[in-house]
C-alpha cells in the first residue's frame, strides 16, 4: 500500500538558517504530493502541493519538487523564521482519492 | 482557500458523558468529510469517512457505536463521542473534500478540537 516516510525530528535551527525536511514515498501510479503544516494547538493547513513529476510547489518561501525518479518530495526553505516553528506533514493522495496518506510529521523548532 | 471550522475548540467533560463535535465547511459544499484523531507527537489517524445523507464508513478498529457520525447537510458533519472515557482524550480534526475549483485531491482541515475526559 501507499506510504510516506519523513525524517525524524525535531529539527532545531537558528533563525535565517536553511531548512530541508526529507520526504520519500511509496505509491502505485502517480500520486499527488502535499506538505501540510500544523502550528501548536491548531489543525493542519495545506502548505503546498504538486500533482505531477517535476512540478514544484511553493508557498510562503517554502518549496518542494516532485521527483519521480527518487520518489521524493523534500521540503526546503532558504531562511527560516521563528514563526515557522511547527510540525510539518508530508502526504500523498493517489488514484483520485480524497484521503491523504500522512507521514509521521517532523517537528521544526527555530530559535532566535 | 476553502475554510473548515470546528466547534468547540476545546472541551472538558466527565467520564461517562457524551460530547458532540461539529465540523462545518463555510464556503463550499462537502459531500464527504473526514474525521481524524491525533495522539500527542503522532501523525493523524483516519477514523471515518462521513457521507452526506448516508452512513459513515469507519476504519478498521474504530468503534462505530462509540464514535457516532452524522452528516445531515452538505456543510455540517458531527462526531459524537459517547460515554467518553479518559482514553478518548485526544485531538480530533475534521477535513472536507472535494475542494473548490476542481481540486479534488486537496483536503481542507478544521482547526481541531481538544477533548479532555476526566
Amino acid at each position: 500500500g501507499d506510504s510516506v516516510t519523513q525524517m525524524e525530528g525535531p529539527v532545531t535551527l537558528s533563525e535565517e538558517a536553511f531548512l530541508t525536511i526529507n520526504c520519500t514515498y511509496t505509491a502505485t501510479g502517480y500520486p499527488s504530493l502535499f506538505w501540510y503544516v500544523q502550528y501548536p494547538g491548531e489543525g493542519l493547513q495545506l502548505l503546498l502541493k504538486a500533482t505531477k513529476a517535476d512540478d514544484k510547489g511553493s508557498n510562503k518561501g517554502f518549496e518542494a519538487t516532485y521527483r519521480k525518479e527518487t520518489t521524493s518530495f523534500h521540503l526546503e526553505k532558504g531562511s527560516v523564521q521563528v514563526s515557522d516553528s511547527a510540525v510539518y506533514f508530508c502526504a500523498l493522495a493517489s488514484g483520485g482519492s480524497y484521503i491523504p496518506t500522512f507521514g509521521r510529521g517532523t517537528s521544526l523548532i527555530v530559535h532566535p | 482557500g476553502a475554510v473548515v471550522s470546528q466547534h468547540p475548540s476545546r472541551v472538558i467533560c466527565k467520564s461517562g458523558t457524551s460530547v458532540k463535535i461539529e465540523c462545518r465547511s463555510l464556503d463550499f459544499q462537502a459531500t464527504t468529510m473526514f474525521w481524524y484523531r491525533q495522539f500527542p507527537k503522532k501523525s493523524l489517524m483516519l477514523m471515518a469517512t462521513s457521507n452526506e445523507g448516508s452512513k459513515a464508513t469507519y476504519e478498521q478498529g474504530v468503534e462505530k457505536d462509540k464514535f457516532l457520525i452524522n452528516h445531515a447537510s452538505l456543510t455540517l458533519s458531527t462526531l459524537t463521542v459517547t460515554s467518553a472515557h479518559p482514553e478518548d482524550s485526544s485531538f480530533y480534526i475534521c477535513s472536507a473534500g472535494p475542494g473548490a475549483g476542481g481540486q479534488k485531491e486537496t483536503q481542507y482541515f478544521g482547526p481541531g478540537t481538544r477533548l479532555l475526559v476526566l
